[in-house]
């Protein structure tokens, strides 16, 4: 039982290159997260599922768009990187009883 | 505005000296109160949930407690592999979202 796995584990783009983030869950949740996590700021919140070929918008979803074609896996892509997208991302997987379990993350940087 | 403050941003304790984290919060409606540590350079690992005020529940060296405006998480004795970030998050209700604090940064001193 893996719980959350993230690949890869770090990144390093140059302005203006894409990219996906692959979440994958064998716990058979149906939310499932995608977060940043900045210095002083916080875990924010991309974009959220919460099932099988659902998104939805969180917080800080500008520059991120989201995939749910299969339950245990949920995809973030960079279209077009940025500076300020320089972060650690954080995906999760939320039980029946609410709490959420988090992958190992994905460290980015963006030149 | 839902909200989650936690005190103090960080703190350093001599092993064996307890102390006590707070993370305050507003919400329209609580759904839970959850507790995670983090390593550095790691995901959040899950401690507890709390649902309603008066609640507690306990874990080796810690234990958190809820009331209607804040939660805390006391450490008891703690040892240096207690050291950690310790984040607070909340779970409004009608909602599917979460909301987390900046975090406790706590350092343990052998």
């Amino acid at each position: 039982n893996a719980g959350v796995t993230q690949t890869p584990k770090f990144r390093v783009l140059k302005t203006g290159q894409s990219m996906t983030l692959l979440c994958a869950q064998d716990m058979n949740h149906e939310y499932m997260y995608w977060y940043r996590q900045d210095p002083g700021m916080g875990l924010r919140l991309i974009h959220y599922s919460v099932g099988e070929g659902t998104t939805a918008k969180g917080e800080v979803p500008d520059g991120y768009n989201v995939s749910r074609l299969k339950k245990q896996n949920f995809l973030l892509g960079l279209e077009s990187a940025a500076p300020s997208q320089t972060s650690v991302y954080f995906c999760a997987s939320r039980s029946g009883t609410r709490e959420q379990f988090f992958g190992p993350g994905t460290r980015l940087t963006v030149l | 505005e839902d909200q989650v403050t936690q005190s103090p941003e960080a703190l350093r304790l001599q092993e064996g000296e307890s102390s006590s984290l707070n993370c305050s919060y507003t919400v329209s409606g609580l759904r839970g109160l959850f507790w995670y540590r983090q390593d550095p350079g790691k995901g959040p690992e899950f401690l507890f949930t709390l649902y309603s005020a008066g609640e507690e529940k306990e874990k080796e060296r810690l234990k958190a407690t809820l009331t209607k405006k804040e939660s805390f998480l006391h450490i008891t004795a703690p040892k240096p592999e207690d050291s950690a970030t310790y984040l607070c998050a909340v779970h409004p209700q009608r909602t599917y979202k979460y909301i987390f604090g900046t975090g406790t940064r706590l350092k343990v001193l052998a």
